[in-house]
């Protein structure tokens, strides 16, 4: 079957301009995280939702992030004002419950010029 | 903060020999933990995981050794094979929490010289 798709693949940005980075899960996962990984680290946990609602956005970097997920599948991760310190990949993953596998897709890379 | 952390940024092994990647982590609320393999372009993949009641956890050619005292889990792989080159990421969750969030260490990247 599918598994999680993410596009863009890669998004070119200038500084201070918004960005929407989508995110489609595997089929009838309920659990949708968002990560962000910088070059030489590993991903960092930005947001969990389980079905409609953000239920822990505690890895969120400041207010200029937001993500929703409006029907349960599909999820936008925005940002607005963007920076050169936003530049990273961003990571989906889904799973089909909360502590089940997490499946990752393949990230969107951002570069903010 | 880094809770879990790979020291070794690279790793580099010959074809049929032991691979051994190490992660420590300093969050005793931690009790779960796993190991994802990253090729180019890719996401993570899910490799491993062990359990806080465990101590070894055995997959094919991977074994997942925790040591909850020294806060510290090791992945080998035996044999290493030229496809295992990779970045691979330690992970962790932690008990308490009811996201599932995973916390991951900076990637260690194995070469499998043929």
């Amino acid at each position: 079957g599918a598994g999680v798709s993410q596009t863009p693949s890669n998004k070119v940005t200038e500084k201070g301009k918004y960005v929407e980075l989508r995110c489609d899960p595997i089929s009838g996962h309920t659990a949708l995280y968002w990560y962000r990984q910088s070059l030489g680290q590993g991903p960092e946990f930005l947001i969990y939702f389980q079905g409609t609602g953000a239920a822990d956005d505690s890895g969120l970097p400041n207010d200029r992030f937001f993500a929703v997920r409006p029907e349960g599948s599909v999820s936008t991760l925005k940002i607005q004002r963007t920076e050169r310190g936003d530049s990273a990949v961003y990571l989906c993953a889904s799973s089909l419950f909360l502590n089940n596998e997490q499946f990752f897709g393949p990230g969107t890379r951002l570069t903010v010029l | 903060d880094q809770q879990v952390k790979q020291n070794s940024p690279s790793l580099s092994v010959q074809e049929g020999r032991i691979s051994i990647l190490n992660c420590d982590y300093t969050n005793s609320m931690f009790d779960y933990f796993l190991w994802y393999k990253k090729y180019p372009a890719e996401g993570p993949t899910f490799l491993i995981s062990i359990s806080s009641i465990k101590d070894k956890n055995e997959d094919g050619r991977f074994t997942v050794f925790l040591n909850k005292s020294a806060k510290h889990l090791s992945l080998h792989i035996v044999p290493s094979q030229p496809g295992d080159s990779a970045v691979y990421f330690c992970a962790a969750r932690s008990g308490s929490s009811n996201t599932g969030k995973l916390i991951f260490g900076q990637g260690t990247t194995l070469q499998v010289k043929p």
